[in-house]
């Protein structure tokens, strides 16, 4: 059974600094993605990663995949307030998604 | 373009009463797949369409879930009858195709309180 970990759950930073949140997987996956969730509203796709050594940028945040060691990392460079909500990484095996806890992250100005 | 639809947004029913949730998946897309949240755990995988037929349905809990996608189109997931545990956040997402970097895209969730 894959399993996603997904840490911190929680993470509360000031503006303008960096930070890491990590997602190790159990298996083999075909891809994994990045999604943002503002309480209430839906899942938003911020990335999708498919190949070892997969980069991708948009903004403040950076994702990127290691798929030898089965882990992504989604970096949060010079946080701004507009930043706070909860951030999903979720496995895709088969066209299943596995979805990591999420981890909480709220910005202090 | 419009998102994934659900409706409704919020449900509350008693426990033994049915309760039917629909999803309109983006127009064009094939593939549909209806996802879950109970109180503190993981968003949980419940099934896949491929336009009317279930692909795999390896994440309904019970034969109390009953999901369908007549047409192809937009697919209701129906709970008969609720128990308390199925309270929770369902979700629904859909993609134009599988592979690549192709992504789900979710709706917003259906609330579902079962008292």
């Amino acid at each position: 059974e894959l399993k996603v970990e997904q840490n911190p759950l929680f993470l509360s930073m000031q503006e303008g600094k960096n930070y890491t949140i990590y997602c190790n997987y159990s298996t083999t996956s075909d891809r994994l993605y990045w999604y943002r969730q503002d309480p209430g509203k839906s899942l938003e796709s911020l990335f999708v990663l498919l190949s070892n050594g997969a980069v991708k940028q948009e903004g403040r945040l950076m994702a990127s995949l290691d798929t030898k060691a089965r882990l992504s990392t989604l970096h949060i460079t010079a946080a701004v307030h507009d930043l706070s909500a909860t951030y999903f990484c979720a496995v895709d095996k088969n066209e299943k998604l596995t979805f990591g806890t999420g981890t909480r992250l709220t910005i202090i100005p | 373009e419009a998102g994934v639809t659900q409706f409704p947004s919020h449900s509350v029913i008693e426990k033994g009463q049915t309760v039917t949730l629909r999803c309109d998946p983006i127009s064009g897309h094939d593939n549909l797949y209806w996802y879950r949240r109970v109180m503190g755990k993981e968003i949980k995988f419940l099934l896949h369409f491929v336009k009317e037929s279930k692909q795999d349905e390896s994440g309904m809990p019970n034969n109390r879930f009953l999901a369908e996608r007549t047409g192809g189109t937009y697919s209701t997931l129906k709970v008969q009858p609720a128990e308390l545990e199925d309270s929770g956040v369902y979700f629904c997402a859909s993609s134009q195709r599988a592979g690549g970097e192709e992504t789900q895209y979710f709706g917003p969730g259906t609330r579902l309180l079962v008292l």
